[in-house]
């Protein structure tokens, strides 16, 4: 079993809809979660962390973390086409020192369509 | 803040030879990482330093892998004897010891082909 696991899409949505994102991971001691989004070609960039359950909103996105059920979801509200890119969920583990390992999925590849 | 700033962008090498790719991170992270991402995958952790000391490094890191950070700026890395497996994208990330869960900051990528 992978340690986070997304689906690859493509997940088509139209323009205006929400698009909902999912991810699962295996570690339940899991403590903080992020997701990035990545452009073709590109680096990812941050758009969310979430540390606990529930719910946390920015802007037209929203991520959702149930830690009993070792699910974290993104929604992004009122799609735009700007939005079309690939949305990497990850997993973090402190490191010796404090540093931070994050254990990405494969992504979930978000097309918007006019 | 300018970013992480990685160089090269793009680098093309025939298999054998030797590559070094050079990371500058956001100038107050005193955290530097290197990971690698393959198409169609998420990055893979690679290795991590906290100011100049290397903690912590992946079993993906084999014994052709160096990196350093001497004196807790830039850090590169090197890859000797280059394989065709080695064609990737290595991007590097930085991020600040202020909280445990400080986020990663990627930079561009060098994006590696062996021939």
């Amino acid at each position: 079993q992978k340690e986070v696991e997304q689906n690859s899409g493509p997940l088509s949505v139209p323009e205006g809809a929400i698009a909902s994102l999912n991810c699962t991971y295996s570690d339940r001691g899991s403590q903080s979660f992020f997701w990035y989004r990545q452009y073709s070609g590109k680096s990812p960039e941050l758009i969310m962390s979430i540390y606990s359950n529930g719910d946390k909103e920015d802007g037209r996105f929203t991520a959702q973390l149930n830690k009993a059920s070792q699910y974290v979801s993104l929604l992004i509200r009122d799609s735009q086409p700007s939005d079309s890119a690939t949305y990497l969920c990850a997993v973090n583990y402190i490191l010796t020192g404090g540093g931070n390992k994050l254990t990405f999925g494969t992504g979930t590849q978000l097309k918007v369509e006019l | 803040d300018t970013g992480v700033s990685q160089d090269p962008r793009h680098k093309i090498t025939k298999r054998g030879q030797n590559v070094t790719f050079r990371c500058d991170p956001i100038s107050e992270h005193n955290r530097l990482y290197w990971y690698r991402q393959t198409l169609g995958q998420g990055p893979e952790f690679l290795t991590y330093f906290q100011n100049e000391a290397q903690l912590e490094k992946s079993r993906l890191l084999s014994d052709r892998f160096s990196a350093e950070r001497p004196k807790g700026s830039f850090s590169t890395l090197e890859i000797q004897r280059t394989e065709q497996g080695d064609s990737a994208m290595y991007l590097c990330a930085s991020s600040s010891g202020q909280r445990v869960t400080s986020p990663l900051h990627f930079g561009n990528g060098t994006r590696l082909t062996v021939t």
